[in-house]
C-alpha cells in the first residue's frame, strides 16, 4: 500500500493567514493527488484534483502543487469558513486508494 | 443537479450483515463509477472499493476483500454496498461517491460528489 503522510496533523491560524499543508507519499504517485475539505458531520468536499486542478466552485485562494512524492495545499488568506479538516488522497495505486491522516485547521 | 442519496442509519449485531444503498440522480448513472469510503467516528477516511455501473467491474480493498460486495441496479440508478460478518470496528459512517472511472478502475480517481453518509453501528 502507498502510505500518505500529512503534516502537520493540526495547526492554529488566524483569519487572513497563509496556510500550507504538506502530503508525502511513500513512493512516487506522479501527480495523482487530490485534496478534500471536511467539516464536522459532513461529507468531504473535493478542493483540488490531479495535484493542481481547482474543482469548479472552489475559491481561488486554494492551490496545490507537487509531483512524485511531495505535495502541498496552500490556502492564501484563510477565511472563517476554511476552518476544517483537510485530507490528501492518492489515486495512482488503485488497490487500495489511500488517504492521508488529515490536518485539522483551527482558529488561533 | 447531481445527487447521491443514501439509506438511513443502521444498528447491527456482531456477525450480522448490512447493505447500504446509494441512489444517484442528475446524471447518467452508467457514465460514472461509484466508490465507497468509510470513516470511523473521529478518525480518517478509508477507501473500501469501486464499482462500474457500466459493466459491473469492481475493485475492493484487500483489507475488506471477502467481506464486502458492491453491486448496482442500473434500472434504479442505485449502487449497493454490503458488508458481512460485521465487527465492532466496522462501526463507521459509510459514504458513496461518484467516480470518474466508469469502465475500468485505473489511476486518476477523485470524488466530486458524495452521498450524505450512512452511520452503521455494530454493537451487541
Amino acid at each position: 500500500d502507498i502510505q500518505m503522510t500529512q503534516s502537520p496533523s493540526s495547526l492554529s491560524a488566524s483569519v487572513g493567514d497563509r496556510v500550507t499543508i504538506t502530503c508525502r507519499a511513500s513512493q512516487s504517485i506522479l501527480t495523482y493527488l487530490n485534496w478534500y475539505q471536511q467539516k464536522p458531520g459532513k461529507a468531504p468536499k473535493l478542493l483540488i484534483y490531479a495535484t493542481s486542478n481547482l474543482e469548479s466552485g472552489v475559491p481561488s485562494r486554494f492551490s496545490g502543487t507537487g509531483s512524485g512524492t511531495d505535495f502541498t495545499l496552500t490556502i492564501s488568506g484563510l477565511q472563517p469558513e476554511d476552518f476544517a479538516t483537510y485530507y490528501c488522497q492518492q489515486s495512482y495505486s488503485i488497490v487500495p486508494i489511500t488517504f492521508g491522516g488529515g490536518t485539522k485547521v483551527e482558529i488561533k | 443537479q447531481v445527487q447521491l442519496v443514501q439509506s438511513g442509519t443502521e444498528v447491527k449485531k456482531p456477525g450480522a450483515s448490512v447493505k447500504v444503498s446509494c441512489k444517484a440522480s442528475g446524471y447518467t448513472f452508467t457514465s460514472y463509477g461509484v466508490s465507497w469510503v468509510r470513516q470511523v467516528p473521529g478518525q480518517g477516511l478509508e477507501w473500501m472499493g469501486w464499482i462500474s455501473p457500466y459493466n459491473g467491474n469492481t475493485n475492493y480493498s484487500p483489507k475488506l476483500e471477502g467481506r464486502v460486495t458492491m453491486t448496482t441496479d442500473t434500472s434504479a440508478s442505485t449502487a449497493y454496498m454490503e458488508v458481512r460478518s460485521l465487527k465492532s470496528d466496522d462501526t463507521a459512517v459509510y459514504y458513496c461517491a461518484r467516480d470518474p472511472r466508469f469502465m475500468n478502475g485505473g489511476s486518476g480517481s477523485f470524488y466530486g460528489f458524495w452521498g450524505q453518509g450512512t452511520l452503521v453501528t455494530v454493537s451487541s
